[in-house]
């Protein structure tokens, strides 16, 4: 089973809107971790954002925030403002359990493309 | 510059040859990954390692095999490639319980004719 579904393959939005991007996850671990990273042309990874699964409060970083609804298994990027350097491929990722074993699965991706 | 080198960069390389991609982090870190990149199927973990003299199967872990004989160095070995495992591959690393960030490789581009 899919571990990581990220349902959007690609999203085309104007420079300047908010864009979420889609992630639902599925664990049955209560200690998990949420991650999101963004791949540019130029292929590093870049660590965006993470959502430990006992935060009381959305993980917010900069112009990036997590929409962190644990009862839907959900986990939504929300970039806000979105600049033309924001095009990539973007990454939700899980960390499942704190000890022993620590698989980090990543989804398929979303292509976002910035429009000017 | 700490981080994770990955060697080689680049490599072609003809079906049946045995290959190792190299991953060496000077971070200190406990755990390391190897994730396999294809078009449309986003990054799926290969094999993993929490610390060293561990390791453990992803969710692709057939025709590849790992060793972590210590906390530096993590080579993914193909025994006898095949042009599935054309891909581009990244080595990662993470401190250890409750960290935050993965640390990335570069990434190695590896065709298999």
């Amino acid at each position: 089973a899919q571990k990581i579904t990220q349902t959007q393959p690609g999203m085309f939005v104007q420079e300047k809107e908010a864009v979420t991007l889609d992630c639902t996850y599925d664990t049955s671990d209560p200690s998990y971790g949420l991650f999101w990273y963004k791949q540019p042309s130029s292929g590093e990874m870049i660590f965006l954002i993470y959502q430990g699964s006992y935060d009381q409060q959305n993980a917010t970083e900069g112009r990036y925030s997590l929409n962190f609804q644990k009862a839907r298994k959900s986990a939504n990027l929300v970039i806000s403002a979105s600049q033309l350097g924001d095009s990539a491929m973007y990454f939700c990722a899980m960390r499942e359990g704190i000890q022993g074993a620590q698989k980090l699965v990543f989804g398929q991706g979303t292509r976002l493309t910035i429009n000017p | 510059i700490a981080g994770i080198t990955q060697a080689p960069t680049s490599q072609i390389l003809a079906a049946g040859r045995r290959m190792t991609l190299r991953c060496t982090q000077d971070m200190r870190h406990n755990a390391m990954y190897w994730y396999r990149q294809d078009l449309g199927l986003g990054l799926r973990l290969i094999h993993y390692s929490n610390t060293a003299g561990t390791t453990g199967k992803g969710e692709v872990p057939d025709g590849y095999s790992v060793s972590r004989a210590n906390t530096d160095d993590f080579p993914l070995t193909l025994a006898s490639a095949v042009p599935s495992q054309t891909s581009v591959y990244f080595c990662a690393s993470r401190p250890g319980q409750g960290a935050r960030e993965l640390f990335f490789g570069e990434g190695s581009r590896l065709t298999v004719l």
